[in-house]
């Protein structure tokens, strides 16, 4: 089974520019996530979509993060315009339900921001 | 490839020795957790879990350990390999599989 695919994998940019992230979740898993990895921190959750609607959002940067998951498939995080502190690794996990434990995360994308 | 966490505390141990990793966890209402396992360059995997009904979980050569008194979760590996080096997580669930809060980590060494 082909697993959560991600891209770009790495981007650097400058602040006050913006950048995109993509995921493709595991075919059929309704649930899809996205964290905010810092260096030497564990996983932070910006958001969790069941299908295409948004089910916790409480901890994204809203003024400029946003993200998305038209179709309730493929899901794109944006980040317009980036700060420093925004470097990090941008993971995205799907899974069947709403139970993390059957989530399954990607390689990430790492974002460096100068 | 890149490391996941240059700055987190390090257990280096012995190939073949057993290692015991801790984990504080902040949230006494807290009824479900996991330990996950990242290594460089990767996404976290999962390893085990554990519900706070319970206080021993035994896996293939992995088993938590859970104290709710003091809030205290332990991941012990049994006769440790070369490939169980990464950077391994806790993470607690507040009432619920709805959300997940990760610990920091700590980075496993494992030496020949």
């Amino acid at each position: 089974e082909a697993g959560v695919a991600q891209s770009p994998r790495y981007k650097i940019i400058e602040k006050r520019q913006s950048v995109a992230f993509w995921c493709n979740p595991i075919s059929g898993h309704a649930t899809l996530y996205w964290y905010q990895q810092i260096l030497g921190q564990g996983p932070k959750l910006l958001i969790q979509f069941q299908n295409n609607g948004v089910v916790d959002d409480s901890q994204l940067p809203k003024d400029r993060f946003s993200a998305e998951r038209l179709k309730g498939v493929d899901s794109t995080l944006k980040i317009q315009p980036a700060k420093l502190e925004d470097s990090a690794v941008y993971l995205c996990a799907s899974s069947l339900g709403g139970a993390h434990t059957e989530a399954f995360f990607g390689q990430g994308t790492r974002l460096t921001v100068v | 490839g890149e490391s996941v966490g240059l700055h987190l505390p390090t257990l280096s141990v012995q190939e073949g020795d057993n290692s015991i990793i801790n984990c504080a966890y902040s949230n006494s209402a807290s009824d479900y957790f996991i330990w996950y396992k990242q290594e460089s360059g990767k996404g976290p995997q999962f390893i085990i879990d554990i519900r706070s009904n319970m206080d021993k979980r035994q896996g293939q050569r992995v088993t938590v350990l859970l104290n709710k008194t003091v809030k205290h979760l332990s991941l012990q590996i049994a006769a440790t390999q070369p490939g169980d080096s990464a950077v391994y997580f806790c993470a607690e669930s507040p009432g619920g599989y709805n959300k997940l809060i990760f610990g920091a980590g700590t980075r496993l060494a494992v030496h020949p």
